[in-house]
């Protein structure tokens, strides 16, 4: 079964530079989730999107924005990047059938030296 | 919102049953309590779910207290591809918007010995 895509999977950036990060949802999901996850922490809700509308917004900087896109796809764009957002970013979908689900990506890993 | 309160971590051998408990002693009529699990190294991916019965699938139970103060996963068998970090989340069914939104408190590491 198709799986939620995350590109890429590694990307190393220098401070003060941007990033962006792609999430390609399950074919036929309505809803996509990022989350921000530290070296050593759980889980952070950064935003949310259902039917290319921002649906939710969670701990998300000023500096990172996010859209979903007419193909359902969404990108989550960082800039001025800093240290601390080093992290594995993951991407969640979500579909009308199984609405109580989310189903994760396998993340993206940004480091930022 | 309410808060889940979970061991930090378990142990358990291999191809034995496995209870792990969460508190939830704040929860609230229309809060569903729901069980993700991260493997190393992977995304979190749900396990089970429910609002005030026991719930089966393939892959756990999941026991609610009847004042549903509390609940347990239970792992009937566990393997050693079942050691991960397991969350109980608690996630408001009347918020459509935000209500969807999964909140990661601290899990309970399970360790699978052979």
């Amino acid at each position: 079964a198709a799986g939620v895509i995350q590109s890429p999977r590694h990307l190393i950036k220098e401070k003060r530079e941007t990033a962006t990060l792609k999430c390609y949802p399950i074919p036929r999901h309505d809803t996509v989730y990022w989350y921000q996850q530290g070296p050593g922490q759980d889980p952070q809700f950064l935003i949310s999107f259902y039917e290319k509308m921002q649906s939710d917004k969670g701990s998300i900087p000023d500096r990172f924005s996010a859209q979903q896109f007419s193909d359902y796809h969404s990108e989550l764009n960082m800039s001025s990047l800093e240290l601390g957002d080093s992290a594995l970013y993951f991407c969640a979908s979500r579909g009308a059938m199984k609405r109580d689900e989310q189903f994760f990506g396998p993340g993206t890993r940004l480091t930022v030296l | 919102d309410a808060k889940t309160t979970q061991p930090n971590s378990m142990e358990s051998n291999e191809e034995e049953p496995v209870h792990l408990p969460c508190n939830h002693s704040t929860i609230s009529g229309t809060d569903y309590i729901h069980w993700y699990r991260q493997l190393p190294s992977q995304g979190p991916e749900y396990v089970i779910h429910g609002l005030t019965s026991n719930v089966n699938n393939r892959m756990a139970s999941l026991a609610i207290a009847e004042d549903r103060k509390s609940s347990t996963l239970i792992l009937h068998r566990a393997t050693l591809r079942d050691a991960a970090v397991y969350y109980c989340i608690l996630r408001d069914g009347l918020r459509r918007a935000s209500g969807s939104r999964l909140t990661f408190g601290e899990g309970t590491q399970l360790t699978v010995n052979p």
